[in-house]
């Protein structure tokens, strides 16, 4: 199977930027999608196909892939953006998740 | 307004069987496929299997097959995971998610159904 590799957390400083990471092999060549989890709710995408933001999410979210690494960046950080988050690939026909990064706000 | 409704949190004991649902709205249920998606207590996403409405075409994780079964009732709009033998590992939240094919974002989520499976 397919494994993504993603730190277990981050920390950023109130209006600062956040980089979240997402490490596989050659995973600049498939499409990957970012989502967001907040305490007792369910994901949403924030990213789709490396860099797309779906409506309604902050023009402070954007994506980047290229070569091993997939990165989520987060500008301007709030409060509220304090989440976990994942990030998942298409394998073949299976679906992958990364093990998911917690975002701290300081 | 696109929704995925997910059936209530369930109480089972190990060896008893299950089913949950997930009843899609506000969009034509056949064009989108369905996955489901385990979270264990305090755990990450985790990818059950995916199911094509239309023709009830499946694929699942090697991690889960032969443990849960996927189906599906386009005339209802609602998709199923099931188990018939329960064990106290399967105690998570699990959701349903739409996609298109193999390739898209889970762009809608159901809530998610947590299912509690103890002696």
């Amino acid at each position: 199977s397919y494994e993504l590799t993603q730190a277990l957390s981050v920390s950023v400083a109130l209006g600062q930027t956040a980089r979240i990471t997402c490490g596989g092999n050659n995973i600049g060549n498939k499409n990957v999608h970012w989502y967001q989890q907040k305490p007792g709710q369910a994901p949403v995408v924030v990213i789709y196909r490396d860099s797309n933001r779906p409506s309604g999410i902050p023009e402070r979210f954007s994506g980047s892939n290229s070569g091993n690494t997939a990165t989520l960046t987060i500008s301007r950080a709030q409060a509220g953006d304090e989440a976990d988050y994942y990030c998942q690939v298409w394998d073949s026909s299976t679906v992958e998740f990364g093990g998911g990064t917690k975002l701290t706000v300081l | 307004e696109v929704q995925l409704v997910q059936s209530g949190a369930e109480v089972k004991k190990p060896g008893e069987s299950l089913r949950i649902s997930c009843k899609g709205s506000g969009y034509s249920f056949i064009t989108y496929w369905i996955s489901w998606v385990r979270q264990m207590p305090g755990k990450g996403l985790e990818w059950l299997g995916k199911i094509d409405p239309s023709d009830s075409y499946t694929d699942y994780s090697p991690s889960f097959q032969g443990h849960v079964t996927i189906s599906a009732d386009k005339s209802i709009s609602t998709a199923y995971l099931q188990w018939s033998s329960l064990r106290a590992s399967d105690t998570a939240m699990y959701y349903c998610a739409r996609h298109l094919a193999a390739a898209g974002d889970f762009d809608y989520w159901g809530q998610g159904t947590l299912v509690t499976v103890s002696s």
